[in-house]
């Protein structure tokens, strides 16, 4: 079991709203990562940080935006939710150098917004 | 962009059959990852090959690498019920970029 936890993992909003999805893990991992799932499965990186106030943005352009002042959290905020956001989001992490590359996921948040 | 790309979108076996999928990427690669999703969950990691590995096992999984066609395949020996979920190959180009995840697999092993 990886201990990364994400939460809410179920969200459902109005339009406008104010959203942070939180995302922690206990490993100690310096590289955390969010990515966006759409229903047709397929992953796309939005952020990532490779340590403490190092933050950088994916390959899917998002207007969400996110904060790394400790090493074990990873929170991603939507400052005006909207229905094209809604969609699952993953949070992972992985440590530093090339001993274990993989990833440890959560176990995602689905947001929905109305 | 998508780096890796998976093949076939679905498929669908009998519980004891072998499954074989297919990944194709574009860019030279550090290692390539396989990883599993269950429904509504996260991705677990599986296995890893590294580019200058060509095959890999780990009890009922082996990985093949070919570096020269770009292409990689998971297979599942005496599949069972239990293994339906999907499958994502991931690549990077070194240990300092992110992964790339392909579009998935979704098998179904039906008992």
């Amino acid at each position: 079991e990886a201990d990364i936890y994400q939460t809410p993992r179920y969200l459902v909003i109005g339009t406008g709203k104010k959203i942070t999805l939180e995302c922690s893990q206990t490993m100690g991992h310096d590289k955390m990562y969010w990515y966006q799932q759409d229903p047709g499965m397929e992953l796309h990186l939005i952020h990532y940080s490779y340590g403490v106030n190092s933050t950088e943005k994916g390959d899917l352009s998002s207007e969400s935006t996110v904060s790394r002042i400790r090493t074990e959290h990873f929170p991603l905020t939507l400052e005006s939710a909207r229905p094209s956001h809604t969609s699952q989001y993953l949070c992972a992490s992985s440590e530093v150098g090339g001993g274990r590359p993989e990833l440890f996921f959560g176990e995602g948040s689905r947001l929905t917004v109305l | 962009s998508q780096q890796g790309e998976e093949d076939p979108q679905a498929l669908s076996i009998q519980e004891g059959e072998n499954a074989t999928m297919n990944c194709s990427y574009k860019t030279s690669i550090n290692n390539l990852q396989w990883y599993r999703q269950n429904s509504g969950r996260g991705l677990v990691h599986l296995i890893l090959i590294r580019s200058n590995e060509r095959e890999k096992h780990s009890g009922r999984l082996r990985v093949t690498l070919d570096t020269s066609k770009k292409s990689s395949s998971l297979l599942i020996t005496a599949s069972r019920a239990a293994d339906t979920a999907s499958y994502f190959c991931a690549t990077d180009s070194s240990g300092n970029t992110p992964l790339v995840f392909g579009k998935g697999t979704r098998l179904s092993v039906i008992a």
